[in-house]
């Protein structure tokens, strides 16, 4: 089975911070990756597909990148909307697997 | 607009069993590979199972394989989870997501696995 090693756990940043979250894969699975946004008592919702594909609707400061068996997640400037939690998503092989998930806290 | 609506969640004893459903509105839910995902409470998220478009297909999370069964009925335009042996670990919220890549989700049923 393919895991996922994301990271941080969590962390504390303030408004405007370029944050930037790491996935790793325990082995390669090209671009099969999509990222996840949730809100408390929300439902998790769909931010970047294909690893680096923008989902429609949200906002450019959002970007993922990588292939292979390391990707990240970076928000440009972080908006107070963003204070989150994150989490990447594996869809290569026939099980999927998610990230542990970062939790995005106001410093 | 598409539309997943699960239900089916409530509370059962340890070993007890539950059917939940998943109603698609809004897309060609035949075409569509879908999916279950829970978190349990204060928790992350977790795979559960997901099945192709026509339903030859499956697949489970080895913490449910064995357990629970995942089907689908195009003609209704719904998707199943037939949960069996249930246990205390498998309290959680369970969505249902639409398309490889999970692009659409349900707001989830709680299940809730006590005595």
């Amino acid at each position: 089975d393919i895991q996922m090693t994301q990271s941080p756990s969590a962390m504390s940043a303030s408004v405007g911070d370029r944050v930037t979250i790491t996935c790793r894969a325990s082995q390669g699975i090209s671009n099969y990756l999509a990222w996840f946004q949730q809100k408390p008592g929300k439902v998790p919702k769909r931010l970047i597909y294909a690893a680096s594909s923008l989902q429609s609707g949200v906002p450019s400061r959002f970007s993922g990148s990588g292939s292979g068996t390391e990707f990240t997640l970076t928000i440009s400037s972080l908006q107070p909307e963003d204070f989150a939690t994150y989490y990447c998503l594996q869809h290569n092989s026939y099980l999927w697997t998610f990230g542990q998930g970062t939790k995005v806290e106001i410093k | 607009e598409v539309q997943l609506v699960e239900s089916g969640g409530g509370l059962v004893q340890p070993g007890g069993s539950l059917r939940l459903s998943c109603a698609a509105s809004g897309f060609t839910f035949s075409s569509y590979w879908m999916h279950w995902v829970r978190q349990a409470p204060g928790k992350g998220l977790v795979w559960v199972s997901r099945i192709n478009s026509d339903g030859s297909s499956t697949s489970y999370a080895d913490s449910v394989k064995g357990r629970f069964t995942i089907s689908r009925d195009n003609a209704k335009n719904t998707l199943y989870l037939q949960m069996n042996s249930l246990r205390a670990e498998d309290t959680a919220v369970y969505y249902c997501a639409r398309a490889y890549d999970l692009d659409y989700w349900g707001q989830g049923t709680l299940v809730t696995v006590s005595s």
